[in-house]
């Protein structure tokens, strides 16, 4: 039982590039986060995804786009990187809502030089 | 804007002292409260919550957090902290039935054998 997964787990970009960042998991849950963590920062929610089908903007959704692409998958994009977007990435889902636990994935290092 | 203020952002103790880890939210509304501890190199893990009910909860590892609802807080307590305590620990709050899971900054627990 995998839980939550990530892919990748490292990646460094040029200012500029693209880059889609994937989600999975496998506990039929219903709802989906997307997290930043940056220190001194917490983790700051940039978007999320309640039940499949629906998405909203959390804290910080500036320069990015996400993807419900079905109940296991919730994919986050980075149209055009710039280097305030290095940061440590999480996804997280929970059965529904904030009504049960959370899990969350290893987490994706992005470097933007 | 919800908003969850962790107060401590740094705290070092030594074994077998007595923790007390602060967290204040911005909502007036029904809420529901989790801490998650993410030890080194890891991915946050749930080490309790409150939904509804006592508002004193035990969670993993002998830790405890208390509701007071007047004060906005969910403060998090462990009467003798242990070395393998070194961690880092949020305070997360999903504000009503909004499926927003919100965390504070962190607070990051050093423990001295």
């Amino acid at each position: 039982n995998a839980g939550v997964t990530q892919t990748p787990k490292f990646q460094v970009l040029k200012t500029g590039q693209s880059m889609t960042l994937q989600c999975a998991q496998d506990m039929n849950h219903n709802s989906m986060y997307w997290y930043r963590q940056d220190p001194g920062m917490g983790l700051r929610l940039i978007y999320y995804s309640a039940s499949e089908g629906t998405t909203d903007k959390g804290e910080v959704p500036n320069g990015y786009n996400v993807s419900r692409l079905n109940k296991r998958e919730f994919s986050l994009r980075l149209e055009s990187a710039a280097p305030s977007q290095t940061s440590v990435y999480f996804c997280a889902s929970s059965e529904r809502g904030g009504w049960t636990e959370a899990f969350f994935g290893q987490g994706t290092r992005l470097t933007v030089v | 804007a919800q908003s969850v203020s962790q107060h401590n952002h740094h705290v070092i103790l030594s074994e077998a002292a007595s923790l007390e880890l602060g967290c204040n939210y911005s909502y007036g509304g029904t809420v529901n409260l989790f801490w998650y501890v993410q030890y080194p190199g890891q991915h946050l893990q749930l080490l309790l919550k409150y939904f509804s009910g006592d508002p004193l909860v035990k969670g993993i590892k002998g830790f405890e957090a208390e509701f007071i609802k007047s004060k906005f807080s969910f403060n998090l307590r462990k009467p003798s902290v242990q070395w393998s305590d070194t961690a880092e620990y949020f305070c997360a709050v999903l504000p009503g039935n909004t499926g927003k899971l919100i965390f504070g900054q962190g607070t990051t627990l050093q423990v001295k054998p």
